[in-house]
């Protein structure tokens, strides 16, 4: 079964500890990427990577971190930094400009 | 700023009224254009894209999106909603440039359909 997922499904972390959000995908996709999705803020680009070994900040980096050590997958870590952490946090892979993939998605509380 | 407007946030409808969901972009080169659905408790999908040709594009579930260069538009549309089509829809756009094509989206707009 080919797809994209996301562990855990929720999450609650107290404030000021780094939380990781697993994100595997056996599309065999070179491109992943990390979205934040708030209500009527549609889908924010957090962080993404081409190729493996490879990634680049989008519109809302700060306060995270990722790694792409290997081709199906992309963690991202939430660190103490992030000012506003609580929301819901999508990843994706694709190939190139075509449609994205995207996972089940991991809501993160943090209190 | 490259930029992607839904006009509605929320819309409310009768079951077997028709839709049309407005989407607009500001990037004057090529684009590629998308809409994506996320039903409740489930992962966003695709419903259809437009990257070429004829540009009236069916996808699924008997929605269609028409491609207006001119107004920089790709609105959605399906002529009877069901209530099954309760869900939030997203209009995407990527800018082709040269350089990384990046996935832009709308706001969304949250669409209840009732019995």
């Amino acid at each position: 079964d080919g797809g994209i997922t996301q562990s855990p499904k929720y999450l609650f972390r107290k404030e000021g500890q780094n939380v990781t959000l697993s994100c595997e995908q056996n599309l065999n996709h070179d491109a992943m990427y990390w979205y934040r999705q708030d209500p009527g803020q549609g889908l924010r680009l957090i962080y993404y990577s081409q190729i493996v070994n490879d990634f680049q900040k989008g519109d809302i980096a700060e306060g995270y971190s990722v790694s792409r050590e290997k081709k199906e997958s992309f963690p991202l870590t939430v660190t103490s930094a992030q000012k506003n952490p609580t929301a819901f946090y999508l990843c994706a892979s694709s190939i190139r400009t075509d449609e994205q993939y995207f996972g089940p998605g991991t809501r993160l509380t943090v209190t | 700023a490259q930029s992607v407007s839904q006009h509605n946030h929320h819309v409310i409808l009768s079951e077997a009224a028709s839709l049309e969901l407005g989407c607009n972009y500001s990037y004057g080169g090529t684009v590629n254009l998308f809409w994506y659905v996320q039903y409740p408790g489930q992962h966003l999908q695709l419903l259809l894209k437009y990257f070429s040709g004829d540009p009236l594009v069916k996808g699924i579930k008997g929605f269609e999106a028409e491609f207006i260069k001119s107004k920089f538009s790709f609105n959605l549309r399906k002529p009877s909603v069901q209530w099954s089509d309760t869900a939030e829809y997203f209009c995407a756009v990527i800018p082709i440039s040269g350089g990384y094509n990046k996935l832009i989206f709308g706001a969304g707009t949250r669409l209840a359909v009732h019995p």
